[in-house]
């Protein structure tokens, strides 16, 4: 089965960096996905990683470790329309489907 | 290119009433999944269909949910006898891999329908 953990709720400043971490175990592993949920809205995909290290792009970058079991989402440069849920998701091969977090509502104040 | 499709957007229903809930995948996604949220709560997995046959269908409850991906039209969720516990956001995905795939691409969502019972 698979297990995925993130905080339930954070809040930060605009203009400041937050990191959402997820830990996640899994038996068949091949990729995390982290995706942006507004409120009443479909999640939209933010970044997928499937090797260990950091993948930037703009103001959002995605850390993996597979040993660890572990990733975080960054988010650099805050603004206000970033106020959402983050959801981390795992693939899992011998699945065949992905299994989501419940997801970490960020609050971002002016 | 039209996104992942879903109608309707909102479902009202009466306890006991037929709730049935419509997905049409991006052209070319041949793998559809079926997820539930709760207010304030993550995605549920429900269901996995890849045209014509239920892949997986481990998150969805045996009674009264049921789901089809027919080779012509879109995936149906059906909901039998609804009760006030079904009230919630079911959102369908699609891609254009899956099960066989060692390298998977993102899953695209619809926008998701809003089911109510009252």
């Amino acid at each position: 089965g698979q297990n995925i953990d993130q905080p339930t709720e954070m809040t930060a400043t605009e203009g400041a960096i937050v990191q959402i971490n997820c830990t996640y175990q899994t038996s068949g592993f091949n990729g995390l996905f982290w995706y942006q949920q507004h409120a009443g809205e479909a999640p939209t995909f933010l970044s997928y990683n499937v090797l260990d290290g950091l993948e930037e792009k703009g103001r959002f970058s995605s850390f993996l470790s597979r040993s660890k079991g572990y990733s975080y989402l960054l988010l650099k440069e805050l603004q206000m329309k970033d106020s959402a849920s983050y959801l981390c998701a795992v693939w899992d091969t011998n699945a065949g489907k992905s299994t989501f977090g419940d997801g970490t509502t960020l609050t971002v104040k002016p | 290119n039209a996104g992942v499709m879903q109608n309707p957007r909102h479902l009202v229903r009466r306890r006991g009433q037929e709730a049935r809930l419509r997905c049409s995948p991006m052209k070319g996604h041949s793998h559809v999944y079926w997820y539930r949220q709760l207010p304030e709560e993550g995605l549920k997995f429900m269901v996995y269909l890849q045209k014509e046959n239920i892949i997986d269908e481990s998150g969805m409850p045996k009674e009264r949910f049921s789901a089809e991906f027919p080779k012509e039209g879109p995936s149906i969720l059906r909901i039998q006898q609804v009760v006030r516990g079904d009230s919630a956001a079911y959102f369908c995905a699609s891609s254009d891999r899956g099960h066989s795939s060692s390298m998977n691409t993102e899953a695209f969502f619809g926008q998701g329908t809003r089911l109510t019972v009252v």
